[in-house]
């Protein structure tokens, strides 16, 4: 069963404007990483986050995991045609001593305009 | 260079015919996973291995089959492909000792249509 649910499903927005896109799990996350993928390419890692509270930027990307550790959100700042693309949360399932099973969100797609 | 390397990227096959896509990493990773994406439901583990003849279920495992040898080496085996196992599969790789914390490196695909 798919355990993290990511919205919206697809965002269009003008060039400059911002985006916020969810995570969110009914489980406690261990590991909360963000994708970025052009369509039918490989997945290009955005960020990581482990610590409830844990935020981290890089560029115009900022990305946030609340601090029971079951939701994260992913904000665009003045967005920018690169920013174009699907958007992937995904997840370690279980504790670590039984990690290996790996869980992704269905995928945001963001289109932006000019 | 460090990366992960799948061959084919694209392979058109018709029912049952047994097929195996291959995946190898330069990373000594101990970590190996397989993914089939689909539109509209994402990424999904089909199996994933520990370490070298240690592999495990992930969450769409029917009608695959894996094996870890090597360490580098994670192929991909569908002993009598269907339909619906045309997908966009990804193979991807991860360091052991720090799991958390510690990202996935995805190859670059392997594109199958199966008739």
């Amino acid at each position: 069963s798919q355990e993290l649910e990511q919205s919206p499903q697809s965002l269009i927005v003008q060039e400059g404007k911002n985006l916020t896109i969810n995570c969110t799990s009914s489980k406690t996350l261990y590991g909360l990483y963000w994708y970025k993928q052009k369509y039918g390419e490989g997945l290009i890692f955005l960020m990581m986050l482990q610590k409830g509270g844990e935020e981290k930027s890089h560029e115009k990307i900022t990305a946030k995991l609340d601090e029971k550790k079951q939701q994260s959100s992913l904000h665009i700042t003045a967005s920018q045609p690169s920013h174009a693309g699907i958007y992937l949360c995904g997840a370690d399932i279980g504790a670590t001593d039984s990690w290996g099973k790996f869980q992704f969100g269905a995928g945001t797609q963001v289109v932006v305009t000019p | 260079e460090a990366q992960v390397t799948q061959n084919p990227r694209y392979l058109i096959t018709v029912t049952g015919k047994k097929l195996t896509v291959t995946c190898s990493q330069n990373m000594n990773h101990e970590y190996m996973s397989w993914y089939r994406q689909d539109p509209g439901l994402g990424l999904r583990q089909i199996y994933y291995s520990m370490n070298v003849e240690v592999t495990d279920k992930g969450d769409v495992p029917e009608g695959y089959k894996v094996s870890r040898k090597e360490k580098r080496n994670f192929p991909l085996i569908l002993e009598s492909p269907s339909p619906n196992q045309t997908s966009l599969y990804f193979c991807a790789s991860r360091q052991k000792q720090n799991p958390l914390g510690e990202t996935q490196y995805f190859g670059p695909g392997t594109r199958l249509l199966v008739l």
